[in-house]
């Protein structure tokens, strides 16, 4: 079955880019997501990309999508104390996501 | 805002004890899902259901069962609870394509987060 895996901590100065890494096994996987979820909260819907994209650009966040090595990535720029939390990449189809075990990202002011 | 509510949001009981979680949704959505999150291991799914009266076994279904008597409602029970099942439950739905976007999207609901003793 599908194994999503990430690293579990970042750490970042205010200002600076953060970049989060996922990889995958299952290439039947029709889309990929980024979820963020804050302390004591549940899991927020952060972006998406389609299997068949490469890039997918959506404000201060950009994701790569890198089919041939099953990497996906998210970037954060201009990293904010409000983005201190915990990320996690799903990969699925049809509705059933397999999520990885989330990176911890903290920002430091 | 996806409308989903989760009660109770947190809960203490003791080891042996039958323990039911519920998750209602507002916007009728076919699917919905049952998570727990610990520390190390991430999300995992437990029971999901397709419709009243469908439902289906996750990653981590022993020692819970599920009931969906009504589209809205999507009841966790644990039987007979155990220090294991110690941890934040989820529940989610999952928005179809086309309803708020181009893809089909989970939500969450706010969690529950049980203890036991």
């Amino acid at each position: 079955g599908e194994d999503v895996e990430q690293s579990l901590f970042l750490s970042v100065r205010e200002g600076d880019s953060s970049v989060i890494n996922c990889t995958y096994t299952d290439s039947s996987s029709t889309y990929l997501y980024w979820y963020k979820q804050e302390p004591g909260a549940g899991l927020q819907l952060l972006t998406y990309i389609f299997s068949n994209m490469d890039m997918k650009q959506d404000q201060r966040l950009t994701v790569l999508l890198n089919k041939k090595d099953k990497h996906l990535s998210l970037r954060i720029a201009d990293t904010q104390t409000g983005d201190s939390a915990i990320y996690f990449c799903a990969g699925g189809s049809q509705g059933n996501l397999i999520f990885g075990k989330g990176t911890k990202l903290s920002v430091k002011p | 805002d996806a409308g989903i509510t989760q009660s109770p949001r947190h809960k203490v009981t003791e080891t042996g004890t039958p323990v039911t979680l519920r998750c209602h949704q507002t916007e009728n959505h076919r699917y919905m899902y049952w998570y727990r999150q610990d520390p190390g291991h991430g999300l995992r799914l437990i029971h999901y259901s397709y419709g009243v009266k469908d439902t289906d076994k996750g990653e981590v279904s022993d020692g819970y069962s599920v009931s969906r008597s009504k589209t809205e409602d999507f009841l966790l029970t644990l039987e007979s609870a155990t220090s294991s099942q110690t941890s934040v439950y989820f529940c989610a739905i999952l928005r179809p394509a086309g309803t708020s976007g181009v893809v089909d999207t989970q939500y969450f609901g706010p969690g529950t987060r049980l203890t036991v003793l």
